[in-house]
């Protein structure tokens, strides 16, 4: 089955503590992205990779960190998470078609720092 | 600043009854794409749209592009309890960047 799958699924945590959460796609995509979900703001894109060692910053990048070491994974780190980064977290992947073609998500993950 | 402004915000109708979600834009877009998401899950594809003044119609929703590709529509007939969800617009701009709106909640009561 054609998916994308984030790890964890929830996580609380407290200021400081480093996490990383995972995203995974079997499609093939080269194009992957993390966007964050605040109520009222939408999906704001934190940081995109067009394909392998190829990353770029996205509309809210500060206090995140990604790699893209093998086409089918994209973990989004947090070196020094804070209460202001709380938030619902979506990897979505495609195919780069020169513009954006259908994204697919993963069911997100919920995280809250205290 | 949203680039994309969607309207209403939230929409609770009854079961059987019409609606249209608005996403407009002061910029033109090369394709406009509408998801739909439901509680606990990511958003899921329902249409691109990429010519001025397209309309494509998936059973009971119609979705429209405007002539100039700054906004689009999407209309609902016979809303149904499973058309409850979060609806959300995106467009791609001419440097393939895509852009989400802030999305429309709509509620369907049976």
């Amino acid at each position: 089955e054609a998916q994308v799958t984030q790890n964890p699924r929830y996580l609380i945590t407290v200021t400081g503590k480093k996490l990383t959460v995972t995203c995974s796609q079997n499609m093939n995509h080269e194009y992957m992205s993390w966007y964050r979900q605040d109520p009222g703001l939408g999906l704001r894109q934190i940081y995109y990779s067009m394909n392998v060692e190829v990353t770029d910053k996205g509309d809210v990048p500060e206090g995140y960190k990604v790699s893209r070491k093998e086409k089918r994974n994209f973990p989004l780190i947090l070196e020094s998470p804070s209460p202001n980064q709380t938030s619902l977290y979506f990897c979505a992947s495609s195919f780069w078609t020169g513009g954006t073609g259908e994204l697919f998500f993963g069911e997100g993950s919920r995280l809250t720092v205290l | 600043t949203q680039l994309l402004e969607q309207s209403p915000q939230f929409l609770s109708i009854q079961e059987g009854e019409n609606l249209t979600v608005y996403c407009n834009s002061s910029s033109v877009f090369s394709s406009l794409q509408w998801y739909r998401q439901e509680p606990g899950e990511g958003p899921v594809l329902l249409v691109t749209v990429v010519t001025g003044g397209e309309v494509k119609k998936l059973k009971r929703l119609t979705f429209q592009f405007g002539d100039a590709r700054k906004d689009s529509s999407l209309h609902i007939t016979a809303a149904q309890p499973g058309d409850t969800g979060l609806y959300l617009c995106a467009g791609t701009d001419s440097w393939g960047k895509l852009q989400f709106g802030a999305g429309t909640q709509v509620v369907v009561t049976p």
